[in-house]
């Protein structure tokens, strides 16, 4: 069973530049989570989108949206790009909402983006 | 506000010596607690998954604990590899809502 695929695993974008990040999830699984991860701030939780709906979100601007398709895959949206946006994107895929017992998470090997 | 916070921030061993992580908690009412290890350049991997009724998990040389009076949780790794140089990271779930809180974590090194 493949696992959790993200694309691109690296970008490099200047300042007022917007990315678009994807995430494929196992196959099944219908909850895609995001989270940013920095070195100082750890794992920081964007969104969660299950059955194309986004469920949950996390304290980050409007400029960080999101969107899943009928076949769940996941797209990650961040416009006005910022020097404090170079981070690693991780997704995660599971089968039920994220945090619900028992619900293993499995993340993608990231996105790394750099921001000129 | 519910919060995740590990010890030590970061940590050394001997290759072959045992080390335990610790991870407190202020998230309530309490769900579950997760503990990943994230290798360098990938994304975490879970290890364990603990619900309020269970107090040990053991997955290989890993033993994770859930003391859910205290709100302490700890990841115990036996005979240690140098493989196991990693970030650990501990999660911890509320039963309102389906939001995870997630420690900073503890990176370790083994050492030959």
């Amino acid at each position: 069973k493949a696992g959790v695929t993200q694309t691109p695993r690296y970008l490099i974008k200047t300042r007022g530049q917007q990315v678009t990040l994807s995430c494929s999830p196992i196959s099944g699984h219908r909850s895609v989570s995001w989270y940013q991860q920095t070195p100082g701030q750890g794992l920081q939780f964007l969104f969660e989108y299950f059955s194309e709906t986004q469920r949950n979100k996390g304290n980050f601007p409007g400029r960080f949206s999101g969107r899943q398709f009928s076949n769940s895959r996941s797209e990650m949206n961040v416009s006005t790009l910022e020097l404090g946006d170079s981070a690693l994107y991780l997704c995660a895929s599971s089968l039920a909402r994220t945090g619900t017992t028992h619900n293993e998470q499995f993340f993608g090997p990231g996105t790394r983006l750099t921001v000129l | 506000k519910n919060q995740v916070e590990q010890s030590p921030q970061s940590l050394i061993i001997l290759e072959g010596k045992n080390c335990t992580l610790q991870c407190n908690y202020t998230v309530s009412p309490f769900s579950n607690l997760r503990w990943y290890k994230q290798d360098t350049g990938r994304g975490p991997v879970s290890l364990t998954i603990m619900t309020f009724s269970e107090n040990t998990k053991s997955n290989g040389r890993y033993t994770a604990t859930l003391d859910a009076d205290t709100k302490q949780s700890s990841l115990h790794i036996t005979a240690s590899q140098l493989s196991d140089s990693a970030s650990y990271i501990c999660v911890v779930s509320a039963l309102s809502g389906y939001a995870l809180n997630f420690g900073k974590g503890t990176s370790l090194l083994v050492t030959p």
